[in-house]
């Protein structure tokens, strides 16, 4: 079984701060994808991303995915309070379309 | 709006009874993921269907059974319900299976068992 970690589990920055949220596994995934969640409402999905070293950014958000494709970094600049949510990585595995998914970072943004 | 259509919203029964979970994906997509979510183990992934057959089993209960359909909405059924089957129910759905399929979640459906 691929596992996924998250880390930190939770965090609570000031507005205007930096933040990086790391998902780390010992397994290679074909793709990863990064989703935002909020109270009661499904995961939305934020990026995804397929190759090795791949960057991609999405405003204030960069999403890095390692070279060896087990694990990822999204790094946010400048957080404002509606970045709060529940952050989740998801790995899709090479072998079918299932998506293993960390237990999520809980971002708090104060102002 | 993710384009992924789930029904019921809230869902309240009692244990040992059953019931039917909807999803409707979006248009165009062919493959249907069941995940459930619970507050101490996170998203699961249940099972996935593609084009109307299974084609992915996680950790899904023997209780627990789901199909899909030729129009490819999906449905899950939960019987025998306990009181840990609480949890929230999502449905997302793919284009297409592959190792870069990208899925989108619907808002879930929240089952209470009491």
């Amino acid at each position: 079984t691929q596992l996924l970690e998250q880390s930190p589990q939770f965090l609570s920055i000031q507005e205007g701060e930096n933040l990086t949220v790391y998902c780390n596994s010992s397994s290679v995934f074909s793709s990863l994808q990064w989703y935002r969640q909020e109270p009661g409402e499904g995961p939305v999905l934020l990026v995804t991303v397929v190759t090795g070293g791949e960057v991609k950014k999405l405003k204030r958000l960069t999403f890095q995915f390692g070279d060896a494709r087990k694990d990822s970094s999204l790094h946010i600049t400048a957080a404002q309070p509606g970045d709060t949510g529940l952050y989740l990585c998801a790995g899709g595995e090479t072998s079918g379309s299932r998506l293993t998914f960390g237990e999520g970072t809980q971002l708090t943004v104060n102002p | 709006d993710s384009g992924v259509t789930q029904t019921p919203k809230h869902l309240i029964t009692a244990t040992g009874q059953r019931v039917t979970l909807r999803c409707s994906p979006r248009s165009g997509d062919l493959s249907v993921y069941w995940y459930q979510q619970s507050l101490d183990q996170g998203l699961q992934f249940l099972i996935q269907y593609y084009n109307g057959e299974e084609r992915a089993k996680g950790n899904i209960l023997e209780r627990f059974s789901a199909q899909q359909f030729p129009d490819l909405h999906s449905e899950l059924n939960l019987s025998s319900l306990e009181l840990g089957d609480s949890a929230l129910y999502f449905c997302a759905s793919s284009k297409e299976p592959g190792s870069v399929g990208e899925a989108f979640f619907g808002q879930g459906t929240r089952l209470t068992v009491v």
